[in-house]
């Protein structure tokens, strides 16, 4: 099974340059998450998405947008790239919240701004 | 809100030797408590849960029981091995999810 794909694996932007970051599941699941995960700073949400065509903000939505317009596409959006979005990004996703939530993450992004 | 604090790492045992990693949490409400294990070069993964108060969740080796009266969900291994050098992380759910901030494990030969 290939479980939470994310790609790229490795990008360099420029500052004030656009990308999107895609993430897709072959899970049916319902629930689909973006993190950012800085050195010593654990993960934190960006955005998430409870089905599709519905997406809330996170704890750090700024800079960037997102759209759930299929359950099995989640895509994370940077309009103007800046260095503190220098990060490694997850996507992950859940078939529930609560006492039964588990988490299946994709290998990662890892992004640099210069 | 809810947070979770975690012992800072790094920590740098030797194959064999006894692992705890402290987790202590703040949450209104009785939220269910994870382990989550970022080997390198990977996403994270499932390692462990509990959803009440007293459950012990386990896997691969690792316990960890939710003691809801000191708030904390410290993870434990009694015989580590060098496989087991990652990153862990703690977290908590109350319909949605809050990690600590990892500690990483490193276990050598």
């Amino acid at each position: 099974n290939a479980g939470v794909t994310q790609t790229p694996k490795f990008r360099i932007l420029k500052i004030g340059q656009s990308m999107t970051l895609q993430c897709t599941q072959d899970m049916n699941h319902n629930y689909m998450y973006w993190y950012r995960q800085d050195p010593g700073m654990g993960l934190k949400l960006i955005y998430y998405s409870v089905g599709a065509g519905i997406t809330d903000k996170g704890e750090v939505p700024n800079g960037y947008n997102v759209s759930r317009s299929t359950t099995e596409d989640f895509p994370l959006r940077l309009e103007l790239a800046a260095p503190s979005q220098t990060s490694v990004y997850f996507c992950a996703s859940s078939y529930a919240t609560g006492p039964d939530e588990k988490l299946f993450f994709g290998s990662g992004t890892q992004l640099s701004v210069l | 809100g809810n947070s979770v604090t975690q012992m800072e790492g790094p920590v740098t045992l030797s194959e064999e030797a006894f692992l705890t990693i402290n987790c202590t949490y703040t949450a209104t409400g009785y939220p269910s408590l994870f382990w989550y294990v970022q080997y390198p070069g990977e996403g994270l993964q499932l390692l462990l849960k509990a959803t009440k108060a007293d459950d012990k969740g386990s896997n691969k080796g690792f316990e960890a029981t939710y003691r809801k009266e000191t708030t904390s969900f410290h993870l434990e291994k009694g015989s580590v091995q060098v496989s087991d050098s990652a990153v862990y992380f703690c977290a908590l759910s109350d319909y949605k999810l809050s990690f600590g901030a990892g500690t990483t494990v490193t276990v050598r030969a």
